[in-house]
């Protein structure tokens, strides 16, 4: 199975802050990786999939990057609806999985 | 409007079964792939099983695999996972989500909100 780490596990932020998330790959998955949101208590929201194509929606302040093995989660500028946790999903094989995930409070 | 409303979800002793629903509506149901998910109290994501659109190809993880069993009826409308010799560690939340795609490829764009499975005696 293809294992997903994330970095960092925790990120405190500020309303205003440019935030990247690091999602590595333990093998090459080309473009196949999708990244998702999740407030407490609610459905994971699917924001990115292909490694840069936002969902329908989603505001263009996020953005992803990457390739093979090394991807990223940009949030360009924060906002208050932002802080939650943020997971990658890696879509070149099943079992399809998913990163530990990234947890990003308030300062 | 899509919408995924899951349900079944309840107490049950290990050893025991479970069949979980999802009711969807939106969207021509049959024409899409769906996956269940599960979030183990406290814990992260797991991806669980997906079935292709016709309901012809079936996707398990290893750790349900030969007790859980994944399903469809399109004239209903409605996704299932019927659960047996549940364990402590099928404890979680289960959300169906929706894909994009008829096949199986891994990508969702729509999430339920979900239902609690709980094994405890």
């Amino acid at each position: 199975d293809i294992q997903l780490t994330q970095s960092p596990s925790f990120l405190s932020a500020s309303v205003g802050d440019r935030l990247t998330i690091t999602c590595r790959a333990s093998q090459g998955i080309s473009s196949y990786l999708a990244w998702y949101q999740q407030k407490p208590g609610k459905a994971p929201k699917p924001l990115i999939y292909a490694a840069s194509t936002l969902q329908s929606g989603v505001p263009s302040r996020f953005s992803g990057s990457g390739s093979g093995t090394e991807f990223t989660l940009t949030i360009s500028s924060l906002q208050p609806e932002d802080f939650a946790t943020y997971y990658c999903q890696q879509l070149n094989s099943y079992p399809f999985t998913f990163g530990p995930g990234t947890k990003v409070d308030v300062k | 409007e899509v919408q995924l409303l899951e349900s079944g979800g309840n107490l049950v002793q290990p050893g025991g079964s479970l069949r979980l629903s999802c009711a969807a509506s939106g969207f021509s149901f049959g024409s899409y792939a769906m996956t269940w998910v599960r979030q183990a109290p406290g814990k992260g994501l797991e991806w669980v099983s997906a079935i292709s659109g016709s309901g012809t190809s079936t996707y398990y993880a290893a750790s349900v695999k030969g007790r859980f069993t994944i399903s469809r009826d399109n004239s209903k409308n409605t996704l299932y996972l019927q659960m047996n010799s549940l364990r402590a560690e099928d404890t979680a939340v289960y959300y169906c989500a929706k894909s994009p795609t008829i096949a199986v490829a891994g990508v969702t764009d729509f999430w339920g909100q979900g239902t609690l499975v709980t094994v405890s005696s």
